[in-house]
């Protein structure tokens, strides 16, 4: 069964709007929590970190204040894209690495479909 | 840029041919790892492969991993319609990548009857 649920699935929102997408790991705590985003026929590309009980660390060129993440809990977080506009429009997915160290694999959820029009 | 980078991009075989994918990285690495993608869900880990380690099996699946010349392939033997999807190599690094994987460029599969 899956791991990891992401939701929506998909959103289709006007411009302006804030859009929460939510990732919560089923079977396990998940400390550590990793946000991408993919356009089409790409590859995934690291967005952020996110860490159980403290700030979430970005990757360089992300904006913070644009995509607020927040991980309250050993098995949720979220990513807010605040004001959204058409060029944020992508595929959002999230995953989980548990507390194991480096040689896990990562349990990725089934991604959030993000159109802004 | 991308860590990894894969080859080929695009990859047509007909059902019962094996696929080979091929993966190049530039830094030292912890482990490495493949996923696969179906079209427009999540990635479903495949197999990881360690920095000790120079092959690894599961089932169909066949990857090798040569550190020296900073290089994986993925072997499918056998394939399938179901095959169809695209695979990447995410390599996990041993230091200034955190706990972080970097993906690589991806090879799209398509396996026809």
């Amino acid at each position: 069964g899956a791991v990891v649920s992401q939701h929506p699935s998909w959103v289709i929102c006007k411009s302006g709007t804030s859009v929460k997408i939510e990732c919560r790991s089923l079977d396990f705590q998940a400390t550590t929590m990793f946000w991408y985003r993919q356009f089409p026929k790409q590859s995934l590309m690291l967005m952020a970190t996110s860490n159980e009980g403290s700030k979430a660390t970005y990757e360089q060129g992300v904006e913070k204040d644009k995509f607020l993440i927040n991980h309250a809990s050993l098995t949720l977080s979220t990513l807010t894209v605040t004001s959204a506009h058409p060029e944020d429009s992508s595929f959002y997915i999230c995953s989980v690495r548990g507390r194991w160290g480096w040689n896990q694999p990562q349990h990725f959820g089934d991604g959030t479909r993000l159109s802004i029009l | 840029s991308q860590q990894g980078e894969e080859d080929p991009q695009a990859l047509s075989i007909q059902e019962g041919e094996n696929a080979t994918m091929n993966c190049s990285y530039k830094t030292s690495i912890n482990n490495l790892q493949w996923y696969r993608q179906n079209s427009g869900r999540g990635l479903v880990h495949l197999i990881l492969i360690r920095s000790n380690e120079r092959e690894k099996h599961s089932g169909r699946l066949r990857v090798t991993l040569d550190t020296s010349k900073k290089s994986s392939s993925l072997l499918i033997t056998a394939s399938r319609a179901a095959d169809t999807a695209s695979y990447f190599c995410a390599t996990a690094l041993i230091t200034g990548g955190g706990n972080k994987l970097t993906f690589g460029t991806g090879t799209q599969l398509k396996v026809e009857l």
